[in-house]
């Protein structure tokens, strides 16, 4: 069975920074690209990284490049985001999910709540 | 990249059928035969319903279907059953990146 479990979240002011992790188990990790995706309180879901298998290439939306980054340890099975110079409006579950080709996305974490205020 | 959008709710009675529209542009959903569909309940993660526009993963329902016209994509739910009460987000590839839509609020009445 495949399990995404993200850690990390929480309650962070303007300007700060936060490490997200996602841990992997039940599929071979370094054979898929992998993602977040993050969903605000009023409920819109936003793509917000990707990352190859092998960890070389990235990928982010415009709106976002710069502050965020992505990694992965293939030999943790884990993914990282690292999110700089927070804003309020960066407030939002943040999911890990695995992509399955066409930015699809076949299987999702439980999420881990960022919440960006002073 | 500007959101997908999708009708806010889409409502029928058991059994019937209700069509969700997800409206793009050629950079996105009439670019490529990458729109995705994901259901999602209350407190729950997203779940992939549809892929590649009409798609569906091992143990999803054929009750789903998905189509794809121009920049316009499309999920009918058939034969509606009352754990179909949800929320419906579409996506779509956008050449390096991924755009997610509005989300729809389907109501079984």
């Amino acid at each position: 069975e495949v399990q995404l479990v993200e850690s990390g979240g929480g309650l962070i002011q303007p300007g700060g920074s936060l490490r997200l992790s996602c841990v992997a188990s039940g599929f071979t990790f370094n054979n898929y690209n992998m993602n977040w995706v993050r969903q605000t309180p009023g409920k819109h879901l936003e793509w917000v990284s990707g990352i190859g298998p092998a960890g070389y290439t990235t990928y982010y939306p415009d709106s976002l490049k710069g502050r965020f980054t992505i990694s992965r340890d293939n030999s943790k099975n884990t993914v990282y985001l690292q999110a700089n110079s927070l804003r309020a409006e960066d407030t939002a579950v943040y999911f890990c999910a695995k992509g399955r080709g066409g930015a699809a996305f076949d299987a999702w974490g439980q999420g881990t709540m960022v919440t960006v205020s002073s | 990249q500007s959101a997908l959008t999708q009708p806010p709710s889409a409502s029928g009675s058991p059994g019937q059928s209700v069509t969700i529209s997800c409206t793009g542009t050629s950079s996105d959903v009439g670019a490529y035969n990458y729109v995705s569909w994901y259901q999602q309940h209350p407190g729950k993660a997203p779940k992939l319903m549809i892929y590649e526009v009409n798609e569906r993963p091992s143990g999803v329902p054929d009750r789903f279907s998905g189509s794809k016209s121009g920049n316009t994509a499309s999920l009918t739910v058939s034969g509606l059953q009352a754990e179909d009460e949800a929320d419906y987000y579409c996506s779509s590839h956008a050449g390096s990146s991924a755009v997610f839509g509005t989300g729809t609020k389907v109501t079984v009445l």
